[in-house]
């Protein structure tokens, strides 16, 4: 069953400009993980929060993390071209699986 | 450090058939896990082994099946293979799958089930 679910399922933005993806997910969480994938090709892991933090940052990533509302958000900023790929979160409910979501499809154009 | 490797890239079988993949995990990890992935139902989890044990399983049927060798290679296996299981799959590793660990991805592999 998917946990997390991805807003919005597709984005498309020109060079320079910021993406915001969020993520809602269902039941508690220890943390919560955000993926990039290429086309068809494997996930590559962006960035990893713990239920414990509210906001992190890696490079142009931020993170941040709501768990009243059970919800995250993922920030691209200064988009570059090759930043188009999917991005999927991931919650670690259960002790050694990750759930994902369906993803947000972002096509940065130049 | 060489990646996660899944062998074969891609797959072409007909129904009724059964087919084998293989994944070798990253030097060092114990944690292999496998991911079906659809353009419909998105990433959903098949199962998890470490140290040759099935950790987890998730809600497939019984013609998917999976193993850990002792050297942490994994291999997955689909019988009767139906139109509906066409499907990247994907594996990964990680040391210990602990709670607070990444995963690592292998490319996948693409079968395509006519």
């Amino acid at each position: 069953s998917q946990q997390g679910e991805e807003d919005p399922q597709a984005l498309s933005i020109q060079e320079g400009e910021n993406a915001t993806m969020n993520c809602s997910y269902k039941t508690s969480i220890n943390n919560l993980q955000w993926y990039r994938q290429n086309s068809g090709r494997g996930l590559v892991h962006l960035i990893l929060i713990r239920s414990n933090e509210r906001e992190k940052h890696s490079g142009r990533l931020r993170v941040t993390l709501d768990t009243s509302k059970k919800s995250s958000s993922l920030l691209i900023t200064a988009s570059r071209a090759a930043d188009t790929a999917s991005y999927f979160c991931a919650t670690d409910e259960r002790y050694s699986t990750l759930t994902f979501g369906k993803g947000t499809m972002l096509l940065v154009s130049p | 450090k060489a990646g996660v490797t899944q062998t074969p890239r891609y797959l072409i079988k007909t129904r009724g058939q059964q087919v084998t993949l293989s994944c070798s995990p990253i030097s060092g990890h114990r944690s292999v896990s496998w991911y079906q992935q659809t353009p419909g139902q998105g990433l959903q989890f098949l199962f998890e082994y470490f140290s040759e044990t099935q950790r987890n399983k998730g809600n497939f049927p019984g013609r998917f099946s999976g193993r850990q060798f002792s050297n942490s290679r994994s291999e997955m296996n689909v019988s009767t293979l139906e139109l509906g299981d066409s499907a990247l799959y994907l594996c990964a590793s990680s040391p210990n799958r602990a709670g607070n660990e990444k995963l690592f991805f292998g490319s996948g592999t693409q079968l395509s089930v006519l």
